[in-house]
């Protein structure tokens, strides 16, 4: 049972134009979430964050959309660079004292110049 | 800090014989997680330790997968015997009190 599900396994963009990476999730336990960047070869890194109790976290050209009742959050990427092309993983974490990540099985983001 | 610590980075080995994967976490970091990559199934939590204990070891595939962490700097998984199946990218993650950080990785091919 996938708590954690990233629909699309690839995306392509044109440099410049914006990404959109999604992620639905099933455990309405999960209180924070995650994004992780995996590039071949490396473990993943995180990215940003947001918790439940916000919608919205920006980070430069990273922005997190958190969307409650519809458990979805996604990730936008504006301007896309070719640099961002890497695997992303979303991720998400149960209220309470088990902490353990639960991941996505993540998108393949490739950025084309 | 030099960040999460795994070795060895790259593990062939053949059908049958013990593996042994080593980490050690990012000092004071109280959780440590064992993490395992496919194709088909993406990153799978093995196990997770909190405070050098294991929490949740539901992920563990089998007997023949074993972790250990004796101390807050330092845990290994074993596979004993190995098999082909097994061949995947194993991660190394510690945290302290949101999200993880990850090592780079063992990837492990059984022959």
């Amino acid at each position: 049972d996938q708590q954690v599900k990233q629909n699309s396994p690839s995306l392509s963009v044109q440099e410049g134009r914006i990404s959109i990476l999604n992620c639905d999730y099933t455990n309405s336990m999960f209180d924070y979430f995650l994004w992780y960047k995996k590039y071949p070869a490396e473990g993943p890194t995180f990215l940003i964050s947001i918790s439940s109790i916000k919608d919205k976290n920006e980070d430069g050209r990273f922005t997190v959309f958190l969307n409650k009742s519809a458990k979805h959050l996604s990730l936008h990427i504006v301007p896309s660079q070719p640099g961002d092309s890497a695997v992303y993983f979303c991720a998400a974490l149960p209220a309470g004292s088990a902490r353990q990540l639960t991941f996505g099985s993540g998108t393949q983001l490739t950025v084309l110049p | 800090d030099a960040g999460v610590i795994q070795s060895p980075r790259h593990e062939v080995t053949e059908m049958g014989q013990e593996v042994t994967l080593r980490c050690k976490p990012i000092s004071g970091h109280n959780s440590l997680f064992w993490y395992r990559q496919t194709m088909m199934r993406g990153l799978e939590l093995l196990i997770y330790f909190n405070n050098n204990v294991p929490i949740d070891d539901s992920g563990m595939p089998e007997d023949r997968f074993s972790a250990k962490m004796p101390n807050a700097s330092f845990s290994t998984l074993k596979i004993q015997p190995s098999e082909p199946r097994d061949s995947a990218v194993y991660f190394c993650a510690s945290s302290y009190l949101y999200g993880a950080f990850f090592g780079q990785g063992t990837r492990l091919t059984v022959v």
